[in-house]
C-alpha cells in the first residue's frame, strides 16, 4: 500500500520567514495531494491541493510543488505569521473509484512572533 | 449546506463497555472515510464506506471495531469492549467522488473518545 513520509515532524521559525515541509510518497499511482491544517483541537482543514498533471500551484502566501519523478511534494509558507502555528499534514491518494487517503504523521509549526 | 456533522464530540466510556460514534457526511455525499487520531500523531485510515457497502476497511482492527452506513441515517463506528487504548480523536470526513472530481475529503469536527 501507500506509505507516506513527512518531514519535519517539527518546525520553528521567526514571524516573517518561510517554512518548508517536505513529504514523500511510495505509490506512483497516487495522483492527488492535499494539504491540511489543524489547529489543537479542531479538524483537519483542506488548505492546498496538487493534482498530478501539475508541478505547482500558488495560493497567496502558500505554495505547494510536486515531483513525480521523485515521488515528493513540498509545502511553501512564505512570510509566516503567529496564526499560522498548527500541525500540518500531507497526504496522498489515488482518484479511481475514491481511494482513501494516507497522510504523513504531521509537522507542527510553531511562528515565534 | 451543513458540513460534516460528528456527535457525540466527546465520550468517555468505561473499560468493556461499548462506544457508538457518528457521522453525517454532507448533503450529496455518498462516501465516508473514518480516520483515527491518537495523541500527538497523525491521522490514520481504518475504513472506507458507501451507502450499504463497506469498501476498504483495511485499516480497521479485526476485532471489537465495525462500521456501517446504512440506506437511511448516518455513519456509525461502533467499538466494542473498549479499552485504554482505544482513547484516540476519531474523524470522519465525505466525499462526492464523481468520476471527474478528484476525492477531495472533508473533515467532520471529530469524536474524542476517553476510556476509563
Amino acid at each position: 500500500g501507500e506509505n507516506v513520509e513527512q518531514h519535519p515532524s517539527t518546525l520553528s521559525v521567526q514571524e516573517g520567514d518561510s517554512a518548508v515541509i517536505k513529504c514523500t510518497y511510495s505509490d506512483s499511482a497516487s495522483n492527488y495531494f492535499p494539504w491540511y491544517k489543524q489547529e489543537l483541537g479542531k479538524r483537519p482543514q483542506l488548505i492546498i491541493d496538487i493534482r498530478s498533471n501539475v508541478g505547482e500551484k500558488k495560493d497567496q502566501r502558500i505554495a505547494v510543488t510536486l515531483n513525480k519523478t521523485a515521488k515528493h511534494f513540498s509545502l511553501h509558507i512564505t512570510e509566516t505569521q503567529p496564526e499560522d502555528s498548527a500541525v500540518y499534514f500531507c497526504a496522498a491518494s489515488i482518484n479511481t473509484n475514491a481511494g482513501k487517503s494516507t497522510f504523513g504523521d504531521g509537522t507542527t509549526l510553531t511562528v515565534k512572533p | 449546506n451543513a458540513g460534516v456533522m460528528q456527535n457525540p464530540r466527546h465520550l468517555v466510556r468505561r473499560r468493556g463497555q461499548e462506544a457508538r460514534l457518528r457521522c453525517s457526511p454532507m448533503k450529496g455525499h455518498s462516501h465516508v472515510y473514518w480516520y483515527r487520531q491518537l495523541p500527538e500523531e497523525g491521522l490514520k485510515f481504518m475504513v472506507y464506506l458507501q451507502k450499504e457497502n463497506i469498501i476498504d476497511e483495511s485499516g480497521m482492527p479485526k476485532e471489537r471495531f465495525s462500521a456501517e452506513f446504512p440506506k437511511e441515517g448516518p455513519s456509525i463506528l461502533r467499538i466494542q469492549q473498549v479499552v485504554r487504548g482505544d482513547s484516540a480523536a476519531y474523524f470522519c470526513a465525505s466525499t462526492d467522488n464523481r468520476v471527474i472530481s478528484y476525492n477531495e475529503q472533508f473533515f467532520g469536527p471529530g469524536t474524542r473518545l476517553t476510556v476509563l
